[in-house]
């Protein structure tokens, strides 16, 4: 079956300490987002890549920084200089409506199930 | 830019009793939307979406939702809720012509035996 496989499901992080989580696709998107998920807030984007070897800053890319070396593959680092990163992770991936055209637009985002990442 | 607002951010309902999640958005170009639910810690699953054409559309487990252009609103709605409806849901809107996705802080939907 396709879909959206994140790791891991829980990680902790020390002060200082960048980590990295992990995010793969088979279902051939050319799209991928990373959001971040805090109570009452709904989800926020922090980046995303429409291509490979290509991303764009989303609404709260500060502290954060990811690559696109693989279709499949967009890891997120969170990085030392977010100072508050404990969240929920959502990676999602889509058919890309701006390479398909305008009718392609209302396909939807399909998510992992997400990494809870908490200080030590 | 577009935006999203979702009125509600808890909805207690009895089993078998309707509920309507409501949901506005707003944006200058045309739009595509969608409502996702979300399970505890999982990540969001397709609920139903809106293109263009029949303003009512149908999704999984029993939802529909209505879109009114003149409201800018896309409530979603099921006649009779069960048990396995308690879960927090997303209204989320792309407006044509545009990458982004905007999702609205979610509505948690807690069915009560």
């Amino acid at each position: 079956d396709g879909g959206i496989t994140q790791s891991p499901k829980y990680l902790f992080r020390k002060e200082g300490q960048n980590v990295t989580l992990s995010c793969e696709q088979n279902l051939n998107h050319d799209a991928m987002y990373w959001y971040r998920q805090d109570p009452g807030q709904g989800l926020r984007l922090i980046y995303y890549s429409q291509i490979v070897n290509d991303f764009q800053k989303g609404d709260i890319a500060e502290g954060y920084s990811v690559s696109r070396e693989k279709k499949e593959s967009f890891p997120l680092t969170v990085t030392s200089a977010q100072k508050n990163p404990t969240a929920f992770y959502l990676c999602a991936s889509s058919i890309d409506p701006l390479l398909q055209g305008a009718d392609d637009g209302n396909q939807p985002q399909h998510f992992g199930d997400g990494t809870r990442l908490s200080i030590l | 830019a577009q935006s999203v607002t979702q009125l509600d951010s808890q909805v207690p309902v009895f089993e078998e009793a309707p509920v309507e999640l409501r949901c506005n958005y707003s944006s200058s170009v045309s739009v595509y939307l969608f409502w996702y639910v979300q399970y505890p810690n999982q990540g969001l699953q397709l609920l139903l979406k809106y293109l263009s054409g029949s303003t009512l559309v149908k999704g999984i487990n029993g939802f529909e939702a209505e879109f009114n252009k003149s409201q800018t609103s896309f409530h979603l709605r099921k006649p009779s809720v069960h048990i396995s409806d308690t879960a927090e849901y997303f209204c989320a809107v792309r407006a044509g012509g545009y990458q982004k996705v905007t999702f609205g802080i979610g509505t948690k939907l807690q069915v009560i035996p």
